[in-house]
């Protein structure tokens, strides 16, 4: 199985902050990896796919990098709406496994 | 547009038997991949199978392979997510969302709302 590891758990910023979040897979994966947005209570939303595509309708604000093993996220400017809990997966395999997840709260 | 629609919550008891729904609209649903993802309370997501509903080919990940079983009726655009006799640990939102495959791997791009399955004695 591909272990995927995120980094931070969790982090406190401020509106208007760039945040970075990475997702290292334990073997590579190429550009096998999406990104995706959890609002409490709400079902995932996809963000990235193929390690930097965005996906239709998502800001402009979020990007995706990386390829092999690491993989980053990034905010360039957080937003109110952008308080939530992030998820990787890796689309390597056919039935990927996700990251634990890195939840993004108030400073 | 498309939409996957799922049913309602359920509280059962352990060792009862419980099959919960996915219904698409606004695509083809016999052409596309669909999964079911498991949240535990407070936990993280678990990709716990896909069907094709065109031909019901279906995957199951190891950790839920015959703990559950994935089906799916084309006439109706239903997937279905069922367990013969559930357990307390079964206790989580269940969300199933159309599989699509891209030039590299595939991806997650429409969720249903999710079902929360309670199981307590």
């Amino acid at each position: 199985d591909i272990q995927m590891t995120q980094s931070p758990s969790s982090l406190s910023a401020s509106v208007g902050d760039r945040v970075t979040i990475t997702c290292r897979a334990s073997q590579s994966i190429s550009n096998y990896l999406n990104w995706y947005q959890q609002k409490p209570g709400k079902a995932p939303k996809l963000l990235i796919y193929a390690a930097s595509s965005l996906q239709s309708g998502v800001p402009s604000r979020f990007s995706g990098s990386g390829s092999g093993t690491d993989f980053t996220l990034t905010i360039s400017s957080l937003q109110p709406e952008d308080f939530a809990t992030y998820y990787c997966q890796q689309s390597y395999s056919t039935l990927g496994t996700f990251g634990q997840g890195t939840k993004v709260e108030i400073k | 547009e498309v939409q996957l629609v799922q049913s309602g919550g359920e509280v059962k008891k352990p060792g009862e038997s419980l099959k919960i729904s996915c219904k698409g609209s606004g695509y083809s649903f016999t052409t596309h991949w669909i999964a079911w993802v498991r949240q535990m309370p407070g936990k993280g997501l678990e990709l716990m199978g896909i069907i094709y509903p065109g031909d019901s080919d279906t995957r199951y990940s190891p950790s839920f392979e015959d703990q559950v079983t994935i089906l799916a009726d084309k006439s109706i655009s239903t997937a279905y997510l069922q367990w013969s006799s559930l357990k307390a640990p079964d206790t989580a939102m269940y969300y199933c969302a159309r599989h699509t495959p891209a030039s590299y791997g595939d991806f997650l791009d429409y969720w249903g709302q999710g079902t929360l399955v309670t199981v307590s004695s």
